[in-house]
């Protein structure tokens, strides 16, 4: 499986400020996707970061909001805009090797906004 | 809309026990399905991954997957108060190799 290591791990924000979370792999993966995970809910897909283009965004979710960056096969971004207390939870970043093969999570990022 | 249904619990059963966690997905075409525990506080750890019909048994665990029925449970043995988790039923979701997530269900093991 991946190392993977997401930065900050915690951190209290302002709102109407911007964040961004750093996601670094050891290995190059194929696949890797960002999740947000609501205090007492399951896991919601935000977007795929696709290496080299442009981040596809599930329904819902838009790219003003939630930028994303993947430079290389290894690192990936996801900056929150303008934070909101409802977007306090926790962004997780997963990876997969190839698609259809096993996702793996980061640490998570916990993030409150006040 | 594909969807993960699971029953959210609390599930609570004794140290010991055998627990049977339960999954249902709409989406006939998933090949993929997997099960992840997630501690409170933590982010959620895989615990199997299943493929095809049938069971499939890692240590005190075992997927059992019927596709035809759209059904996919975990049986923890032996069960111990640090299984004591929420469990994520988890279904691959297309062509982009995400997956769909249930809600999760939380599992309460008594000492």
């Amino acid at each position: 499986s991946a190392v993977i290591s997401q930065k900050p791990s915690r951190d209290i924000c302002q709102r109407g400020t911007s964040l961004t979370i750093q996601c670094q792999v050891d290995s190059q993966v194929t696949m890797m996707f960002w999740y947000r995970q609501q205090p007492g809910q399951s896991l919601t897909l935000i977007a795929t970061a696709n290496q080299g283009s442009e981040a596809t965004y599930e329904s819902g979710f838009v790219i003003d909001k939630f930028p994303i960056s993947r430079p290389n096969l290894t690192f990936s971004t996801l900056t929150v805009s303008n934070m909101s207390p409802e977007d306090s939870s926790i962004y997780l970043c997963s990876v997969a090797p190839a698609i259809g093969n096993t996702i793996y999570f980061g640490e998570g990022s916990w993030l409150t906004v006040v | 809309q594909k969807e993960v249904e699971q029953n959210s619990g609390p599930l609570s059963v004794p140290e010991g026990a055998i627990a049977s966690l339960n999954c249902t997905y709409s989406d006939r075409g998933s090949q993929s399905f997997f099960w992840y525990r997630q501690y409170s506080g933590k982010s959620p750890e895989l615990i199997m991954s299943i493929y095809s019909n049938g069971d499939k048994e890692d240590g005190r665990f075992t997927a059992q997957l019927n596709k035809a029925s759209q059904y996919v449970s975990l049986l923890i043995r032996d069960s111990q108060p640090s299984d004591s988790a929420t469990y994520l039923c988890a279904v691959n979701a297309g062509s982009q190799g995400n997956l769909i997530f249930g809600k999760g269900t939380k599992l309460s093991v008594k000492p």
